[in-house]
C-alpha cells in the first residue's frame, strides 16, 4: 500500500530564503509525482508534475526532482516571498494495474516572513 | 476554459438530509476524480471516473456516497443521510491521460 509522508510538517523562513520541501513515498512504482499549492480553504494549484521517467522540473523559482528508486522527491523554493505563505501537497500516482488514483501526503505549511 | 469548476462552494445542511454536488472538469479531460479534506489532512480519495466509467471507488466511500458522470462530461457527487463526520472540503480534478491533475475550488461541507 503506498504511503506518501512529507518533512517538514510546519516550515517558517524569513523572506529570500532558499528552501526544500521533502516528499517520500514507500513504493517506488509510480507513473508521476505532482506538487501543489494550497491556499486556507481554497483548492489546490498545480505547481509542477515529474512523470517517472523524469529526474527533475522547473517553473520559474521552483524546482522538483524525483529519485523513483529511493522513493523521494524535493521542492526546491528559490529566494523565497511572503507570497509563498501556503500548504505544499505531494501527491504520487501509482502505476499498479487497476489502479488510477493519486496519492497524497498531509503536507507542509510554509511561512515566510516578510 | 476557465478550469475545473465546483458548484456549490459551501453548503450547510441538517444532519439527515441528502445533498449533491456537480463538478464540471477541464473540458478535453477524460478522468475526473473526488477527494475529500478535513483539515490539516491531505485530500483522501473517494473515486474515480475514465469518460463515463467508474473505474475505481474507494473503501471510504460508504452506501450513503454515489457519483455519477453520465455523459462523459460533468459529475455529481451525492450523499444521503448526511452525519457529522461527512463535514469536510469535498475536491474535484481533472486530467488528460496521464497528464497535469487540475483541482477545482472545492465545495465545503458543513453538517449541523
Amino acid at each position: 500500500k503506498q504511503e506518501v509522508t512529507q518533512i517538514p510538517a510546519a516550515l517558517s523562513v524569513p523572506e529570500g530564503e532558499n528552501l526544500v520541501l521533502n516528499c517520500s513515498f514507500t513504493d517506488s512504482a509510480i507513473y508521476n509525482l505532482q506538487w501543489f499549492r494550497q491556499d486556507p480553504g481554497k483548492g489546490l494549484t498545480s505547481l509542477l508534475l515529474i512523470q517517472s521517467s523524469q529526474r527533475e522540473q522547473t517553473s520559474g523559482r521552483l524546482n522538483a526532482s524525483l529519485d523513483k528508486s529511493s522513493g523521494r522527491s524535493t521542492l526546491y523554493i528559490a529566494a523565497s516571498q511572503p507570497g509563498d505563505s501556503a500548504t505544499y501537497l505531494c501527491a504520487v500516482r501509482g502505476a499498479t494495474s487497476g489502479t488510477y488514483k493519486y496519492i497524497f501526503g498531509t503536507g507542509t505549511r510554509l511561512k515566510v516572513l516578510a | 476554459d476557465t478550469g475545473v469548476s465546483q458548484d456549490p462552494r459551501h453548503k450547510i445542511t441538517k444532519r439527515g438530509q441528502n445533498v449533491t454536488f456537480r463538478c464540471d472538469p477541464i473540458s478535453e479531460h477524460n478522468r475526473l476524480y473526488w477527494y475529500r479534506q478535513t483539515l490539516g489532512q491531505g485530500p483522501e480519495f473517494l473515486t474515480y471516473f475514465q469518460n463515463e466509467a467508474q473505474l475505481e471507488k474507494s473503501r471510504l466511500l460508504s452506501d450513503r456516497f454515489s457519483a455519477e458522470r453520465p455523459k462523459g462530461s460533468f459529475s455529481t457527487l451525492e450523499i444521503q443521510r448526511t452525519e457529522q463526520g461527512d463535514s469536510a472540503m469535498y475536491l474535484c480534478a481533472s486530467s488528460g491521460m496521464n497528464t497535469e491533475a487540475f483541482f477545482g475550488q472545492g465545495t465545503r461541507l458543513t453538517v449541523v
